[in-house]
């Protein structure tokens, strides 16, 4: 049963240090989505990319998040410095990419960030 | 500038009535919409998708109506049981790839 894994599941860390959270698609996507829940809000894009390559970062705040797909079975978000107002879960989601396909998305599990 | 817009945070439905979440848009751009279904401490799931030349999905329990003109889909489930009890979530997609959500709503079914 294949699935999107992300990694850890939870996190809590103290201001200022970095943070990485790791997602690994189902083999095959080709897209991979980075979103933010936090409390009573929806969720928010972060980056998107297609074939390993960024497409749209612009709901990440530049000066301390970045994302990356070293290869095409991981993905990375790193935060540096956090903050405690990066506190939210982070979800990673995969999917075909394809302009005439439904491209619905499958995610993982989330990965639960506290920073004190 | 929120593209997809669930403007009811939440919503409380009896057993076997039908459940009616909305969901409005602001991008003719968009291809594609979906509905994902969330537990809490899980990721979203898909639950209904829509094409943007249909008006119509159906899928069991849940039907899922565009109406392009008025940038405002809705997702009905009928009957609704205790199970429905989520944070139902309206995404939109570009011919980009690009998906984008709402804030979602929170769907109480009480026995």
């Amino acid at each position: 049963d294949a699935r999107v894994t992300q990694t850890p599941r939870h996190k809590v860390t103290e201001m200022g240090q970095e943070v990485t959270m790791r997602c690994q698609p189902i083999l095959g996507h080709n897209t991979v989505f980075w979103y933010r829940q936090t409390m009573m809000q929806g969720l928010e894009l972060l980056a998107y990319f297609r074939n390993r390559a960024p497409l749209d970062d612009s709901g990440m705040p530049k000066d301390r998040f970045s994302a990356e797909m070293p290869d095409a079975t991981l993905a990375t978000l790193k935060i540096q410095p956090s903050e405690p107002r990066d506190s939210a879960v982070y979800f990673c989601a995969s999917g075909f990419g394809g302009a005439s396909l439904n491209e619905k998305l499958f995610f993982g599990s989330g990965t639960q960030l506290s920073v004190l | 500038d929120q593209q997809v817009k669930q403007n009811s945070p939440s919503l409380s439905v009896q057993e076997g009535r039908i459940s009616i979440l909305n969901c409005d848009y602001t991008n003719s751009m968009f291809d594609y919409f979906l509905w994902y279904k969330k537990y809490p401490a899980e990721g979203p799931t898909f639950l209904i998708s829509i094409s943007s030349i249909k008006d119509k999905n159906e899928d069991g329990r849940f039907t899922v109506f565009l109406n392009k003109s008025a940038k405002h889909l809705s997702l009905h489930i009928v009957p609704s049981q205790p199970g429905d009890s989520a944070v139902y979530f309206c995404g939109a997609r570009t011919n980009a790839g690009k998906s984008t959500f709402g804030d979602g709503t929170t769907l109480t079914v009480k026995p």
